[in-house]
């Protein structure tokens, strides 16, 4: 079964530096997402990506933050100057129009320390 | 905007006994609604999914789920539960179906099973 892929799995880095977390999508699929869940708390959407540009964000994904697809497969999350409260589970996410339901990455957790 | 909430952040069941999952959600739209599970360090896999097609969902696992209008609720279900059940659960609601809209998340509840 097809999956999508997310490295690393866990990630620390210190607060100020920048992180990017990655993503493989499924190769068919049209649309890609991040969300997030700080620990203990609810899944959050981060922001959704269609046509090489974001279709949707959220108050959460402010200028601290960025998307890109660089080479057609793979699909980024950029965190510029971490903060304490940035430390998450980082889930990337793809889907196609045709068949509802998501497929979730395993996630990278991210701590900033 | 649409939201949902689960009710209990933990339950509890024997080895066995039913399982009941509770969810409520509010929506402005006909909402279409979603049951993820996520074991131990892993990601979210989707149970079953409610489009309109039926208002009485199967998923994998045995587990299925009833979409009541009329009580806004969308509760989980399982008639034996099995200690591979143990893992968090968490509702969603979106605005379609089409699997281009953003999901929106209740806090979750996690599922212990008891031998």
């Amino acid at each position: 079964e097809p999956e999508v892929t997310q490295t690393p799995s866990h990630q620390v880095t210190q607060m100020g530096q920048e992180v990017i977390l990655r993503c493989v999508p499924i190769s068919n699929h049209l649309y890609f997402y991040w969300y997030r869940q700080i620990l203990g708390q609810k899944v959050e959407f981060l922001v959704s990506f269609y046509n090489n540009e974001i279709s949707e964000k959220s108050e959460i994904f402010d200028d601290q933050f960025s998307v890109e697809r660089p080479d057609g497969s793979n699909f980024t999350l950029k965190i510029r100057s971490t903060k304490l409260e940035d430390s998450a589970m980082y889930f990337c996410a793809s889907s196609e129009p045709s068949i509802y339901g998501y497929t979730f990455g395993s996630g990278t957790r991210l701590t900033v320390v | 905007a649409q939201s949902v909430t689960q009710l209990g952040s933990h339950v509890s069941v024997s080895e066995g006994a039913l399982v009941l999952l509770r969810c409520n959600y509010s929506s402005s739209v006909p909402p279409y609604l979603f049951w993820y599970v996520q074991y131990p360090n892993q990601g979210l896999q989707l149970l079953l999914k409610y489009t309109s097609a039926a208002t009485l969902v199967k998923g994998i696992n045995g587990f299925e789920a009833e979409f009541k209008k009329s009580e806004t609720s969308f509760h989980l279900t399982k008639p034996s539960a099995h200690m591979s059940d143990a893992a968090e659960y968490f509702c969603a609601v979106s605005p379609s179906s089409w699997g281009n809209e953003k999901l929106t998340f209740g806090t979750g509840t996690r599922l212990t099973i008891i031998p």
